[in-house]
């Protein structure tokens, strides 16, 4: 059981660039979750996803776009990409996205924007 | 909103109990308080999740108060491995936007030998 990937592990990237940072989830969960983290500042939402064909943002959405085209999939675009999304990137994920419940984690992607 | 604040980090040794308090003042009435535990190069793993009053589980305990501004983590005798960061997330009620999860800036703790 893979639980959640995401792809690719890092990358570095030029500013201006394109970038979609995959994420997918085996686990069959209504809910999926972007989150960035920085040092000295945690993790912060970037975007979320209730259920398949429905999304909204978060904490943090400017310069990010995501999709949800399936349960499985949520993928998050950079579409010009800026040196101040230069972070990590986390996927999650929880079963209905109610109640607080406990929400699962990938093992992140590295992104360093030049 | 529900912002939350937390020490940034801790220093314990081995065996000893660990309490780390997260600030959230503007807590909502349905919003759950909720820990996780991250190792480096790894996401946040659960720890352990309340609403009001104690909460125990086999790796921790959280205390609520009444008001509900604050909540602690506690974690019994502690060993080098659970060297980590901790993050306190408030949100998630039933019937809020999943928009409203908010986590702490993360409590640093060493345990040394």
């Amino acid at each position: 059981i893979a639980g959640i990937t995401q792809a690719p592990t890092s990358q570095i990237l030029a500013a201006g660039r394109r970038m979609t940072l995959r994420c997918t989830q085996d686990m069959r969960h209504n809910a999926m979750y972007w989150y960035r983290q920085d040092l000295g500042l945690g993790l912060r939402l970037i975007h979320y996803s209730n259920t398949a064909g429905t999304t909204g943002k978060g904490e943090v959405p400017d310069g990010y776009s995501v999709s949800r085209a399936n349960t499985d999939d949520f993928p998050l675009t950079l579409a010009s990409a800026v040196p101040s999304q230069t972070s990590v990137y986390f996927c999650a994920s929880s079963d209905s996205g109610g109640g607080g419940e406990e929400q699962f984690f990938g093992p992140g992607t590295r992104l360093t924007v030049l | 909103l529900a912002k939350t604040t937390q020490p940034i980090s801790m220093d314990s040794y081995e065996g000893q109990e660990v309490n780390i308090t997260c600030s959230h003042n503007n807590i909502a009435t349905n919003d759950y308080i909720t820990w996780y535990q991250q190792f480096p190069s790894q996401g946040p793993r659960f720890i352990i999740q309340g609403y009001k009053t104690k909460v125990t589980n086999e790796v921790a305990s959280l205390f609520i108060p009444a008001d509900r501004k604050s909540s602690t983590l506690s974690l019994p005798r502690v060993s080098l491995s659970d060297t980590a960061v901790y993050y306190c997330l408030v949100g998630g009620g039933r019937g809020s936007t999943l928009g409203r999860l908010y986590f702490g800036r993360g409590t640093q703790l060493t345990v040394w030998p």
